[in-house]
């Protein structure tokens, strides 16, 4: 089947590291999105891994491991803005449709 | 401007009724995509066109019709709308090499 995992929800400090974890179970696996959402607002893309290792644009990096079905985004010097909803998404099958999961809300504190 | 536009951006309506919420693309992009999101459901696929002449349902249709009008216009209707539509729903199309997704801002409707 297809199946998307991550945390429902997270907290962390201003200032500091969080780790978003994802599991990931699709067939014909193409490659993993990661998508910010503020609350009432659209998705937007933050980034997208194709090839296992760690991607690193600005604070934010992200990192894939085909053969275990994971990945994480990587949030550094969080800052209160950072407080959003983080979608995992993966793109499989020939069709290459995303499989969305359901989010993890992260609460940035001061 | 944004890539990808969606009127309207709030509707109440009532049972019963036919609406039509409709999205715009500047991007060039051959792929759309209409989801619905609830809150502790995420997004949910509802349909989806390839091209002009390729549509496609998603997971959830039922109660739902779309009409891709051209290749910047994807249409979404509901034909007798019921309570449980109430949802947001936003429209996206796709980069064809990257599959990155672009969303529009949504549309927020509530069916009393």
């Amino acid at each position: 089947g297809q199946n998307i995992d991550q945390p429902t929800e997270m907290t962390a400090t201003e200032g500091a590291i969080v780790q978003i974890n994802c599991t990931y179970q699709t067939s014909g696996f193409n490659g993993l999105f990661w998508y910010q959402q503020h609350a009432g607002e659209a998705p937007t893309f933050l980034s997208y891994n194709v090839l296992d290792g760690l991607e690193e644009k600005g604070r934010f990096s992200s990192f894939l491991s085909r053969s275990k079905g994971y990945s994480y985004l990587l949030l550094k010097e969080l800052q209160m803005k950072d407080s959003a909803s983080y979608l995992c998404a993966a793109s499989g099958g020939n069709n290459r449709k995303l499989i969305w999961g359901l989010g993890t809300s992260l609460a940035v504190n001061p | 401007d944004a890539d990808v536009t969606q009127t309207p951006r709030n509707r109440i309506t009532k049972t019963g009724k036919r609406i039509m919420l409709e999205c715009s693309q500047t991007k060039g992009h051959d792929r759309m995509y209409w989801y619905r999101q609830d809150p502790g459901l995420g997004l949910r696929l509802i349909y989806y066109s390839f091209d002009v002449k390729d549509i496609n349902k998603g997971e959830i249709s039922d109660g739902y019709s779309v009409s891709r009008q051209a290749q910047a216009k994807f249409s979404l209707s509901l034909e007798s709308a019921i309570p449980n539509q109430t949802a947001l729903y936003f429209c996206a199309t796709s980069d064809p090499i990257t599959e990155t997704q672009y969303f529009g801002p949504g549309t927020r409707l509530l069916v009393l």
